[in-house]
C-alpha cells in the first residue's frame, strides 16, 4: 500500500541552525511527493513538491529532493528562523490519482 | 474567494446513534473533496476522497461512509457510532488537476462518542 513515515517531533532548534526532517515513503509506482506546513491556527499550505525522481522542490529556503533509490523526500533548510515554527507534513499522491496521504507531522520549534 | 464550511464544531453522541457531518465549499467548482481524521500520533488519516458528484473512494475499512450529493457538498455519515469513532474530523478541498495542490481545510469537528 501507500504510506508516509516521517520523524517524530518535536524538533527543537536555535535560530540559524540547519534543519532536516526525514520523510520516507512506500508506494506503488512513482508518486508525487509534497511537504505541507501548518502554522498555528491556520490551514495547510504547500511549501514544495516534486513529481518525479531527482526533482528538487524548493520554497523560501526549504528544499527537498525526490530520491527514488532511498524512497525519501527529506526536508532541509540551511538556516531556520523563529517564524518557521510550525508542523510539517510529508505527503504523497499516487500516480494518476487525487488521493493525498499524509505522514504524522513533525512539530518544529525554533528559539531565538 | 473560496471558503469551506464544516459543521458542527463539536458533537457528543451516544454509542449506536447515527452521525452526519456536513461540509460545503463556496467560490469554486468541481473541487476534489476529502475527509480526514486527525489523531495524536497518527497525524492526518485519509478516510474518503471524491473527485466528483457521486464518486467516493474509501481509504480505510471502517464504520463510516461518505456521500457527495452536490458538487460542493461532502457528507460523512454513520448508521451506528462506535466508541472508536471518536476523534477530530477535518474536511478539505483542493482544485482538480496536478497544478492545484494547495489544500484548504475546514475548522474541524470534535466528535466524542460516549
Amino acid at each position: 500500500g501507500n504510506s508516509v513515515t516521517q520523524m517524530e517531533g518535536p524538533v527543537t532548534l536555535s535560530e540559524e541552525a540547519f534543519l532536516t526532517i526525514n520523510c520516507t515513503y512506500t508506494a506503488t509506482g512513482y508518486p508525487s511527493l509534497f511537504w505541507y506546513v501548518q502554522y498555528p491556527g491556520e490551514g495547510l499550505q504547500l511549501p514544495l513538491k516534486a513529481t518525479k525522481a531527482d526533482d528538487k522542490g524548493s520554497n523560501k529556503g526549504f528544499e527537498a529532493t525526490y530520491r527514488k533509490e532511498t524512497t525519501s523526500f527529506h526536508l532541509e533548510k540551511g538556516s531556520v528562523q523563529v517564524s518557521d515554527s510550525a508542523v510539517y507534513f510529508c505527503a504523497l499522491s499516487p500516480r494518476n490519482t487525487d488521493k493525498l496521504i499524509f505522514g504524522t507531522g513533525t512539530r518544529l520549534q525554533v528559539f531565538p | 474567494s473560496q471558503t469551506i464550511h464544516q459543521w458542527p464544531a463539536t458533537l457528543v453522541q451516544p454509542v449506536g446513534s447515527p452521525l452526519s457531518l456536513e461540509c460545503t465549499v463556496e467560490g469554486t467548482s468541481n473541487p476534489n473533496l476529502y475527509w480526514y481524521r486527525q489523531a495524536a500520533g497518527r497525524g492526518l488519516q485519509l478516510l474518503f476522497y471524491s473527485v466528483g458528484i457521486g464518486q467516493i473512494s474509501s481509504e480505510v475499512p471502517q464504520n463510516l461512509s461518505a456521500s457527495r450529493p452536490q458538487d460542493r457538498q461532502f457528507i460523512l455519515s454513520s448508521k451506528k457510532l462506535l466508541l472508536s469513532d471518536s476523534g477530530f474530523y477535518l474536511c478539505a478541498w483542493r482544485g482538480g488537476g496536478s497544478t492545484n495542490e494547495k489544500l484548504f481545510f475546514g475548522s474541524g469537528t470534535q466528535l466524542s462518542v460516549l
